[in-house]
């Protein structure tokens, strides 16, 4: 099973700032995706990366992956108190299965 | 379209007793994945279950727990003799058929299990 490593873990910033999160693994990601879980909901999808040097925009969010495929990056640019929650990627297994990383809790202060 | 839904959202039960969640998938998805998030872990894959078959349980504890997807109705996953330990979230996600691709699966909102 592949292993996903996400960092921080924590991360706790004013509105307006910028961020960059991390997900890393020792081995090649066929494609990799990024969700969002906010308190008492299930993880939504946000974007999948499928192609190594692929970069994918979505408002204020800009993912990353990397040339090797085995590492991606969200960066959120002028954080805003919306985008707190639980952010987690994602491998895809054989069989279908999602493999975790353990997540980054991002905290936005108004 | 209404998404995935499960129920209850809540499920409080005693040591001992068993634990019944239930998943409807999303209209015209027949592939139904149940996931355990622990307190301080991550999301586990448990379960993957098409209509009437179980395709991996890889993630499945080997004792009390057991999972189904019938021809008609919800999948259910059920843990028998609930300890303690199982109180997690449990989060069940469909995908359509897939089409020789892997296809995006969505998420319900959980059932968080407390076990006293």
């Amino acid at each position: 099973t592949q292993l996903l490593e996400q960092s921080p873990q924590f991360l706790s910033i004013q509105e307006g700032e910028n961020l960059t999160v991390y997900c890393n693994s020792s081995s090649v990601f066929s494609s990799l995706q990024w969700y969002r879980q906010e308190p008492g909901e299930g993880p939504v999808l946000l974007v999948t990366v499928v192609t190594g040097g692929e970069v994918k925009k979505l408002k204020r969010l800009t993912f990353q992956f990397g040339d090797a495929r085995k590492d991606s990056s969200l960066h959120i640019t002028a954080a805003q108190p919306g985008d707190t929650g639980l952010y987690l990627c994602a491998s895809k297994e054989y069989g279908n299965k999602l493999v975790f990383g353990a997540g980054t809790i991002l905290r936005v202060k108004s | 379209n209404a998404g995935v839904m499960q129920n209850p959202r809540h499920l409080v039960r005693r040591r001992g007793q068993e634990a019944r969640l239930r998943c409807s998938p999303m209209k015209g998805h027949s592939h139904v994945y149940w996931y355990r998030q622990l307190p301080e872990e991550g999301l586990k894959f448990m379960v993957y279950l098409q209509k009437e078959n179980i395709i991996d349980e890889s993630g499945m504890p080997k004792e009390r727990f057991s999972a189904e997807f019938p021809k008609e109705g919800p999948s259910i996953l059920r843990i028998q003799q609930v300890v303690r330990g199982d109180s997690a979230a449990y989060f069940c996600a469909s995908s359509p058929p897939e089409r020789g691709a892997s296809e995006t699966q969505y998420f319900g909102p959980g059932t968080r299990l407390l076990v006293l």
